[in-house]
């Protein structure tokens, strides 16, 4: 199965603060990425696919690029709702697999 | 609006089993791929498995793959997951979503999760 590695693990970060995380696979995928928002107790949600296609609704600060095997989440302008854990998933192959999440807190 | 709605976690023992199900409404169920995906408590998510339209296509994730088994019925809009064999690992919030294709591995909608925990 291919290996999904984020980085980083955690990062605080303040309101207004540009923010940007990693995720990297263990062999090309493409573009076929896409990027999961999830906050305590609630399910994911969807931001972006296609590795930089943002989800219809999602707010424009969010933004993805890369192609292969390193790809880039970033929040230009973090916003108090944007405290969250972030995911990234691989839809090339299956089984499908998920980073292990980058926790985005409060500085 | 689309909605997803889980249903049938609970206790059981190890080597018990379980079916878990998802009521779909708001959308045309038959179109789309269906997928659940797993959440342990206090760790990331997990990909658990996907099914196409017609049903007639699945996968799994290795460590559930012998285990699981995932089924739809479109004349109900539910798609389940027949959980076998538990281990004391399979203890998490089971979630299913819908894809945005047949299949394309990118899932628009999320229900809020069933509890399935596993322990003697």
């Amino acid at each position: 199965a291919i290996q999904m590695t984020q980085s980083p693990s955690s990062l605080s970060a303040s309101v207004g603060d540009r923010v940007t995380i990693t995720c990297r696979a263990s062999q090309a995928i493409r573009n076929d990425l896409g990027w999961y928002q999830q906050k305590p107790g609630k399910a994911p949600k969807l931001l972006i696919y296609s590795a930089s296609t943002l989800q219809s609704g999602v707010p424009s600060r969010f933004s993805g690029s890369g192609s292969g095997t390193e790809f880039t989440l970033t929040i230009s302008s973090l916003q108090p709702e944007d405290f969250a854990t972030y995911y990234c998933l691989q839809d090339y192959i299956y089984p499908q697999t998920f980073g292990q999440g980058t926790k985005v807190d409060i500085k | 609006e689309v909605q997803l709605v889980e249903s049938g976690g609970g206790w059981v023992q190890p080597g018990g089993s379980l079916r878990l199900s998802c009521a779909a409404s708001g959308f045309s169920f038959s179109t789309y791929a269906m997928t659940w995906v797993r959440q342990a408590p206090g760790k990331g998510l997990e990909w658990v498995s996907i099914i196409t339209s017609a049903g007639g296509t699945t996968y799994y994730a290795d460590s559930v793959k012998g285990r699981f088994t995932i089924s739809r019925d479109n004349s109900k809009n539910t798609v389940y997951l027949q959980v076998n064999s538990l281990r004391v690992e399979d203890t998490a919030v089971y979630f299913c979503a819908k894809d945005r294709g047949d299949p394309n591995g990118v899932f628009d909608h999320w229900g809020q999760g069933t509890l399935v925990s596993v322990s003697s």
